[in-house]
């Protein structure tokens, strides 16, 4: 079946620096990419769209210069959370657009993310 | 996408089945109704999804009524590993990816 990978599982990092998480379709190409946030006890926002060789789309209320995204390839996306701060903890998942035929969308493991 | 309730937890004890219902009384005609769960700290994974017919794969049986205001997922044995929110998505077949989650239902089964 398809499989998503997000790189890493989990990551600690200092206030103020910067954070690249990756999204790769191991199995299959995905021209769209959709990155979410969970914290804790709530369920999955939806925070961009990344969509190959073009811009991003945000959702309202997300900030696109501080969460940036690329998707550079057609099984690679990431996001770089700029100048984290500890309310940017979180629980960050992609999903990716399913393979020809199919029509569920398959997401990553998550990335724990904690800002200290 | 339209929008879903669902209850926000359920117990079930393991072996015997699980139904997780979910009301989505403002679908439309072209969005499907998907499944998935999230085990603590992982991705959702997939379950299963249909438009208007009974559905059953691997894992569990899709009951859909026949105004398809509302569906029942249905674990027929649960497991402990079964354990994990439980989410229903009400949307068109395209753009995959792009999902509206909401609450979601917590089951907690117990030995």
């Amino acid at each position: 079946g398809a499989v998503v990978s997000q790189h890493p599982s989990w990551v600690i990092c200092k206030s103020g620096t910067s954070v690249k998480i990756e999204c790769r379709s191991l199995d299959f190409q995905a021209t769209t990419m959709f990155w979410y946030r969970q914290f804790p006890k709530q369920s999955l926002m939806l925070m961009a769209t990344s969509n190959e060789g073009s811009k991003a789309t945000y959702e309202q209320g997300v900030e696109k210069d501080k969460f940036l995204i690329n998707h550079a390839s057609l099984t690679l996306s990431t996001l770089t959370v700029t100048s984290a701060h500890p309310e940017d903890s979180s629980f960050y998942i992609c999903s990716a657009s399913p393979p020809r035929g199919l029509t569920e969308a398959f997401f990553g493991q998550g990335t724990r993310l904690t800002v200290v | 996408d339209a929008k879903t309730t669902q209850p926000p937890s359920m117990d079930c004890a393991e072996g015997r089945a699980a139904n997780l219902p979910c009301n989505h009384s403002t679908i439309s005609g072209n969005e499907y109704v998907y499944w998935y769960r999230q085990i603590h700290s992982q991705g959702p994974q997939y379950i299963i999804h249909g438009l208007k017919n009974n559905e059953t794969n691997e894992m569990a049986s899709l009951i859909i009524t026949e105004d398809r205001k509302s569906s029942t997922l249905i674990l027929p044995h649960a497991t402990l590993r079964d354990t994990a929110v439980y989410y229903c998505i009400v949307r068109e077949n395209t753009n995959a990816g792009k999902s509206t989650f909401g609450d979601g239902t917590t089951l907690t089964v117990k030995p």
